[in-house]
């Protein structure tokens, strides 16, 4: 089942901070972000995984709730180049494989 | 490295012609899969595969057929294309190592815009 993400959109300054939260009825094993700027393949963000483990960008942080089936990502500071979709990819534990089901996204747009 | 490389970029087809669009990946990585992504939308798995040899289906593998003869290509074939699988189509691989819980990330490709009039 679709992981949901909120919110749909944001709007932001450049400097402001935003939260973009992916959750999913299913029991999750790992979360992935990706950013899809227009017109571009999506690029890897973030990977969270059960039990606390992550790999990703130095200037992105998240945080991933096993209990709550759920991930948040946190944008600080934004900077034009943070604008785009942002999707989360939910794997669940019912299968340990790479196979993500990506939510629908929620589109940034930071104005200077 | 090239990484993920597909073709065509663009296609018109005409509804019930067939193609294959191709996907080649140079990172010798086992994991490889396929995409479509409407517009305005989330991407939907339409088939992955975890190694030479072994495919399976995503969510929408409905109109759709893969092979994967080779760890470098994962080719996806439409037999009698229909205008709902209009769609730009993603390719991407990953790495995954059996040895340890870490699940290396996705790289995509940058995509196949096709139409089906």
């Amino acid at each position: 089942q679709q992981p949901v993400q909120s919110p749909q959109a944001v709007i932001l300054r450049e400097g402001e901070d935003a939260v973009i939260n992916c959750s999913s009825s299913k029991a999750l094993y790992s979360v992935h972000w990706y950013r899809q700027k227009h017109g571009e393949a999506p690029v890897f963000l973030m990977i969270l995984l059960k039990g606390g483990e992550q790999k990703g960008h130095d200037k992105i942080s998240a945080s991933f709730n096993e209990k709550k089936q759920q991930s948040s990502l946190y944008l600080t500071a934004s900077q034009l180049s943070y604008s785009g979709t942002y999707f989360c990819g939910t794997e669940s534990s019912d299968w340990n494989t790479d196979k993500l089901i990506f939510g629908t996204g929620t589109r940034l747009q930071v104005f200077p | 490295n090239a990484g993920v490389t597909q073709t065509p970029k663009f296609r018109i087809l005409k509804i019930g012609q067939s193609m294959t669009l191709q996907c080649t990946q140079d990172m010798n990585h086992n994991y490889m899969y396929w995409y479509r992504q409407d517009p305005g939308m989330g991407l939907k798995l339409i088939y992955y595969s975890v190694g030479a040899g072994i495919t399976d289906k995503g969510e929408v593998p409905n109109g759709y057929n893969v092979s994967r003869s080779t760890t470098e290509d994962f080719p996806l074939r439409l037999e009698l294309a229909a205008p709902s699988q209009t769609s730009v189509y993603f390719c991407a691989s990953s790495y995954s190592s059996i040895w340890t819980s870490m699940k290396d990330e996705q790289y995509f490709g940058p995509g196949t815009r096709l139409t089906v009039t």
